[in-house]
């Protein structure tokens, strides 16, 4: 399968600091990628979805000013939590599509990034 | 209702056990069915994608789709404890321009004792 690559895989900050969060494509062109977040022993909840060179599409609820995403290249999207509260502690997991549309359209996952805000 | 259905378990079973896991859904439009796999603190990892109703096959793993019933199934034969892991299912509509939004159940959560 395609490689998706999350770094860092966890980060601990203090309140009130921004943490940057970068997700590549290692083998292919991501066209969209997908953020999402995930709270312990729960499923996945969609963020944004995020297309290179335009604005990220936020999923409601979600403050876009909280979570700023960049998708500046075909193979790497950032998200940026900034003003990082406890509230924002969670495992964050970006994903990439490969070939848009249709069966052949993939959907995989970096290894994921723990936020833990003291 | 949610769109997708899927029993949070915890599910416990014998090695060597054959292992089913399942999803409904509700809206018939789905067309492309998943199952992920997803180890404690890891991001979920692709194993079975297909489209159409019937079975498919692949090593120890068989997904299943029964688009009439609205209804999706993985079996694992011959469990080994290191498919120990949380299961989502993921499902999504019809080709449509720009990259699509899959919508995941809920995971299982799957142990295999020795």
């Amino acid at each position: 399968g395609a490689v998706v690559s999350q770094h860092p895989s966890r980060v601990i900050c203090k309140s009130g600091t921004s943490v940057k969060i970068e997700c590549r494509s290692l083998d292919f062109q991501a066209t969209t990628m997908f953020w999402y977040r995930q709270f312990p022993k729960k499923s996945l909840m969609l963020m944004a979805t995020s297309n290179e060179g335009s604005k990220a599409t936020y999923e409601q609820g979600v403050e876009k000013d909280k979570f700023l995403i960049n998708h500046a290249s075909l193979t790497l999207s950032t998200l940026t939590v900034t003003s990082a509260h406890p509230e924002d502690s969670s495992f964050y997991i970006c994903s990439a599509t490969t070939e848009r549309g249709g069966l052949n359209e993939k959907l995989f996952f970096g290894s994921g990034t723990q936020l833990s805000v003291l | 209702q949610k769109e997708v259905e899927q029993d949070p378990g915890p599910l416990s079973v014998p090695e060597g056990a054959i292992v089913s896991l399942n999803c409904t859904y509700s809206n018939s439009a789905f067309q492309y069915f998943m199952w992920y796999r997803q180890y404690s603190r890891k991001g979920p990892e692709l194993l079975m994608y297909t489209y159409s109703s019937g079975n498919k096959e692949d090593g120890r793993f068989t997904a299943q789709v029964d688009k009439s019933s609205k209804y999706i199934s993985l079996f694992i034969r011959d469990s080994q404890p290191s498919d120990s892991a949380t299961y989502l299912c993921a499902m999504k509509g019809p080709y449509a321009k720009g990259a699509q939004k899959l919508v995941f159940g809920q995971g299982t959560r799957l142990t295999i004792n020795p």
